[in-house]
């Protein structure tokens, strides 16, 4: 069966320190994967998209990596802030109509 | 910037009742969704809809549900009878050509 999978539900940092969120599936071959921002109560946000022939993509202090092999990308945030704090989305483009289909996230807590 | 709207922001109905979410997408996106999410579970997709016909549609997407385009800009999502199950956040989102799914805030849909 196919499954994405967050390796936590939730994460609790000390500011400053990096965080790292792990996305592992399994029977999927996704053209892309992306990462989201979810904040209690509201929609997605769109942080950082990879495709499968990208190893590595940057955005200020986020990084992602993408594992076509592992089946895995890691979400990597630098000099993580109290303001980082919320659920982080995985979510692979499947189907015809490139639906994105999502794991159930994992909770980050950066405390001071 | 640009960004998906919704209304309304929350919606409290009958079972049995009929409800429409209405969504404005980004003005020259081409690729609409509809996704749910169920309090405290995944972002669940339920349908895409391109060239003014639904293109993909998820298992949860049942005959109770209907989508359309009346105008250039709007995106609506139907309900017919709305059932306890169907409490929910709903999410419009939209995409221009390839990749990234831009999302709105959110309908929250409470049924009683």
């Amino acid at each position: 069966s196919q499954k994405i999978e967050q390796n936590s539900e939730a994460l609790n940092i000390q500011e400053g320190k990096t965080a790292t969120l792990t996305c592992n599936y399994t029977n999927y071959s996704p053209a892309y994967l992306q990462w989201y921002r979810q904040d209690p109560g509201r929609g997605p946000v769109f942080l950082l998209l990879i495709r499968e022939n990208e190893k590595e993509k940057r955005k200020e202090r986020l990084k992602v990596t993408f594992d076509t092999t592992l089946k895995q990308s890691l979400f990597h945030i630098t000099a993580s802030q109290p303001a980082d704090s919320a659920t982080y989305l995985c979510a692979l483009e499947t189907g015809t109509a490139s639906k994105l289909t999502f794991g159930t996230g994992t909770r980050l807590q950066v405390t001071l | 910037e640009p960004e998906v709207t919704q209304t309304p922001s929350h919606q409290v109905t009958q079972m049995g009742q009929e409800v429409i979410l209405r969504c404005v997408p980004i003005s020259n996106h081409l690729y609409f969704y509809w996704y749910r999410q169920i309090l405290g579970q995944k972002v669940e997709f339920l349908v895409s809809f391109y060239n003014n016909e639904i293109s993909e549609k998820s298992e949860i997407f049942d005959d109770q549900f209907s989508v359309e385009r009346p105008d250039g800009s709007n995106f609506t999502l139907k309900i017919r009878s709305t059932k306890l199950e169907d409490s929910a956040m709903y999410f419009c989102a939209s995409r221009l050509d390839f990749e990234t799914q831009y999302f709105g805030p959110g309908t929250r849909l409470l049924v009683l």
